[in-house]
């Protein structure tokens, strides 16, 4: 049974950088048949995709936040990480990580991550 | 932007049948997944490329995609069945969600 697990600071303040970490089991982040993906649920805009990495690294990220984003993989320790810097507010949202395959499935449970001083 | 629209809340009595819309321009040409979310817990797959069903999701759950419109039908809705659901397509590379519908079983 494949399952994900979100870590990292449930608080980040304004301007700094946000920072998790999805743990795999059940399944290999090596594996090129899926590409491993976050997005995160805001309460204002609902589901919002913020981007996947492939096991050799290729990335592909939401127009509206790849300024922001950089996402890295670690065959390792199997597992991949997400970097947002300069939050604001807005970032405050439950972020998941999920394996993918033109959909998504399975998730994690989630991590509420609030930006706030 | 492409964008994906559902309405924002669906009432169903027991037993009754559920449709949950999505409209996006020329949506049938893309493959849509549906997602569960119940208060509290993470988003489950329970449609993808349109109407395939993963392992574990009752039969009762069913897609359709067609013209402008992709369709989530709940068959015999159980009360169980009570969650937002979201409706997601790639476009230009970029996974787009539906903004959700609240599906309530009075």
């Amino acid at each position: 049974q494949v399952q994900l697990q979100e870590s990292g600071p449930g608080l980040v303040k304004p301007s700094e950088t946000l920072s998790l970490t999805c743990i795999v089991s059940g399944a290999s982040v090596s594996s090129r048949f899926y590409y491993w993906s976050w997005t995160r649920r805001t309460p204002g805009k609902g589901l919002e995709w913020i981007g996947y990495i492939y096991s050799d690294g290729i990335t592909n990220y939401n127009p509206s936040l790849k300024d922001r984003v950089t996402m890295s993989i670690d065959t390792s320790e199997n597992q991949f990480s997400l970097r947002l810097t300069s939050v604001t507010a807005a970032d405050t949202a439950v972020y998941y990580c999920q394996r993918g395959d033109n959909w998504f499935d399975p998730w994690g449970q989630g991590t509420l991550v609030t930006v706030s001083s | 932007s492409y964008e994906l629209t559902q309405p924002p809340s669906v009432s169903v009595s027991p037993g009754q049948t559920a449709s949950i819309t999505c409209s996006g321009d020329n949506l049938g040409n893309k493959y849509t997944s549906w997602y569960q979310q119940k208060p509290g817990q993470s988003p489950v797959l329970v449609i993808y490329q349109d109407v395939k069903r993963p392992s574990g999701i009752p039969e009762r759950f069913s897609g359709s995609n067609s013209g402008n419109t992709a369709t989530l039908t709940i068959s015999g809705t159980q009360a169980m069945d009570e969650a937002d659901y979201y409706c997601q397509a790639w476009d230009s590379s970029t996974a787009i969600f539906g903004g959700g519908t609240q599906v309530t079983v009075l």
